[in-house]
């Protein structure tokens, strides 16, 4: 069965910094979708980024990047520039074209610090 | 706009009454889901649908029941035989084609408590 793992459940970031979070998965699958999600105080669950799996280059949203390295199933979140505003849980998620549903990993809590 | 609405926000329920949370689309989109998050804890799947009239168990389908007679709209009905009911419920969409293809998106949530 196909799992996604997030080794750290909180971490602490100074306001301006750069952080990185980890997710890992584990799939025989090779066409698939990796996702990474905020869920802020409010509890919205926000989309941050997406990648499609035969997609090489690594997806970029703003301050938000991702590193895929596929063969190791390994995908991480990278936020440069660390603001207040990116307190949340972060969620990894993933997704096969033979599955029906999205299975996410169990978050991180990310603190920044003034 | 475009979105997902859940309803009502906030519900508070007596122990051993049912309940339903509203879930309304405007997207267009195939498959609708129910999750639901306890404090401080991850999202666990209780229903999906990927079309209109069939829906499947998640992980922890146990005292929760839904119906899809409409694209748009996909009701959660959580029972009293749900023995902790208690929690924060999301709903969620997503469509299978395109440039968002496969990617889900949340309702902002609905807090369900049991009194």
């Amino acid at each position: 069965a196909q799992t996604v793992t997030q080794s750290q459940p909180e971490m602490s970031v100074q306001e301006a910094e750069t952080v990185t979070l980890s997710c890992t998965y584990d799939t025989s699958e090779s066409d698939y979708y990796l996702f990474w999600y905020k869920q802020p105080p409010s509890r919205q669950m926000i989309l941050v980024i997406r990648q499609e799996a035969y997609k090489q280059q690594n997806a970029t949203e703003n301050r938000f990047s991702v590193n895929f390295q596929k063969a190791a199933k390994s995908f991480s979140l990278k936020i440069s520039d660390s603001q207040l505003g990116d307190a949340a849980m972060y969620f990894c998620a993933y997704y096969a074209n033979r599955d029906d549903k999205i299975i996410f990993g169990k978050g991180t809590r990310l603190h920044i610090l003034p | 706009d475009g979105g997902i609405t859940q309803s009502p926000k906030y519900l508070f329920r007596k122990e051993g009454q049912n309940v339903t949370l509203s879930c309304e689309q405007n997207l267009n989109h195939d498959a609708m889901y129910w999750y639901r998050q306890d404090p401080g804890q991850g999202l666990r799947l209780i229903y999906y649908s990927q079309i209109v009239n069939d829906f499947q168990k998640g992980d922890i389908a146990e005292g929760y029941s839904v119906s899809r007679e409409k694209k748009e709209s996909f009701p959660l009905t959580v029972t009293s035989a749900q023995k902790n009911p208690t929690a924060f419920y999301l709903c969620a969409s997503s469509v299978p084609l395109g440039p968002d293809g496969n990617t889900i998106y949340f309702g902002e949530g609905s807090w369900l408590t049991v009194v």
